[in-house]
């Protein structure tokens, strides 16, 4: 069966550091896809970035960037240079070729990012 | 551009009462599915559908009922409120298949006293 698990429950940095968020995941699927979710104080969910299971590289957006490693089943996500606006709720999700469009979530990790 | 969009976003039930909330998207999206969203345990499925006329069961289906009479609709009942299903409620849709992105309504946030 398929696991997502996010291991830092809460995360506080001051404002400038660069922050990494751990995603490790389990499923027998050789097709798959990983999300990550963020979640603002304001309570909607943001979709952030898609990695399928054959595409293992690294993806940054702006001061965004993703590490997709699966020889450790992880999908981190790191924020550098952090802001104020980046304080949320971020959750990695993972889909299946054999569920199809469901999604597992992993548990959340609360970033906090000081001023 | 609608999206989703869920109501209500904030209800109170007591014990034993019995409501619907309600689900829409406007994207002619084949999958729809609710989530319910409690403190250290992520979004956990609770129902989801593949089509109109087409449910089934996620990870934590007991106490919840659904339908799927059409594409753009998926409300989700609660037969017969308990504590335990004080939750923030979340409903998505998507396009069918393993890549799709999920769009999510704004929440329900729901207290049962």
């Amino acid at each position: 069966a398929q696991k997502v698990t996010q291991a830092q429950t809460e995360i506080s940095v001051v404002e400038k550091e660069d922050v990494t968020l751990d995603c490790v995941y389990e499923t027998r699927d050789t097709t798959y896809y990983l999300f990550w979710y963020k979640q603002p104080p304001s309570g909607e969910l943001v979709f952030l970035i898609r990695r399928n299971s054959f595409d293992e590289q690294n993806e940054i957006s702006g001061r965004y960037s993703w590490n997709f490693q699966k020889s450790t089943s992880s999908f981190n996500f790191t924020i550098t240079a952090s802001q104020v606006v980046d304080s949320a709720v971020y959750f990695c999700a993972l889909s299946e070729e054999t569920s199809g469009s469901r999604l597992t979530f992993g548990e959340g990790t609360q970033l906090t990012v000081n001023p | 551009n609608a999206g989703v969009t869920q109501t209500p976003k904030f209800q109170v039930l007591k014990t034993g009462q019995s409501m619907t909330l309600q689900c829409a998207q406007d994207m002619n999206h084949e999958y729809m599915s609710w989530y319910r969203q409690d403190p250290g345990m992520g979004l956990r499925l609770i129902h989801y559908s593949v089509g109109a006329g087409i449910t089934d069961q996620g990870e934590v289906p007991n106490g919840y009922n659904v339908s799927r009479s059409t594409t753009e609709d998926f409300p989700l009942r609660l037969l017969s409120a308990a504590p335990s299903q004080t939750s923030v409620y979340f409903c998505a849709s998507s396009s069918r298949g393993v890549n799709t992105e999920a769009f999510f309504g704004q929440g329900t946030r729901l207290t049962v006293v």
